[in-house]
């Protein structure tokens, strides 16, 4: 069965960066799909941030310009969330999810809790 | 980027009975809609596809419908274990997009 898991900090200062991995097993991140980070809000409102694809290659929502960055270990079957110049704004709990030919998630993490804070 | 409006925001039901959750989208979308429950502390979960297509392991009770704007999920007959927020997600526009959801709670 296909399983995501997501591992981070937990809390980052403002103006750093943070870094996430999810770790896929049951499935090759380099067979098929492409693989998603999204995030909830406190609140609730949920985001989709980007993804890396199959093949490697990235999109990434043009709301978070040019501070995100997608990347993955084939070896281990990982992929990672890179998001600079953090603030208090992106405190939120980061799933990483399956998307299934960029229509549906079908397969999610339990999700990490990530707090921007000094 | 495409808005999926859900209403209402909260719904009260008691067990047994038929309850109904609507998305509206800004724009058409065909049936390019999905839908999703979030039980508390779990990650989402995907119920439908395609605005009317049934997802392995969901129970019955859950259906879908809807075209265009206008979308609707439903559970037949509640249980406690349905207890949980509903989003819908749009694939027809990129970037992709969500709904702010809607919460159900027993009566």
């Amino acid at each position: 069965d296909v399983q995501l898991q997501e591992s981070g900090p937990g809390l980052v200062k403002p103006s750093q960066s943070l870094s996430l991995t999810c770790t896929v097993t049951g499935y090759s991140i380099t067979s098929d799909y492409a693989w998603n980070w999204i995030r909830q809000f406190p609140g609730n409102k949920l985001e989709w941030m980007g993804y890396i694809s199959y093949s490697g290659s990235t999109s990434y929502n043009p709301s978070l310009k040019s501070r995100i960055s997608i990347t993955r270990d084939t070896s281990k079957n990982q992929f990672f969330l890179q998001l600079n110049s953090v603030t208090t704004e992106d405190t939120a709990t980061y799933y990483c999810a399956r998307f299934y030919y960029g229509y549906y998630f079908d397969y999610w993490g339990q999700g990490t809790t990530l707090t921007v804070s000094s | 980027d495409i808005l999926l409006t859900q209403s209402p925001a909260i719904l009260s039901v008691s067990p047994g009975e038929r309850v109904s959750f609507s998305c509206r989208a800004s724009q058409s979308i065909g049936t390019s809609i999905h839908w999703y429950q979030q039980r508390t502390n779990g990650s989402p979960r995907l119920l439908i596809k395609y605005a009317s297509e049934s997802i392995s392991g969901i129970p019955s009770r859950f259906s879908g419908s809807g075209s265009g704007t206008d979308f609707t999920l439903s559970i037949n007959s509640v249980e406690s274990e349905d207890i949980a927020d509903y989003y819908c997600q749009q694939s027809n526009s990129w970037p992709t997009t969500f709904g702010a959801g809607t919460k159900l709670e027993l009566k």
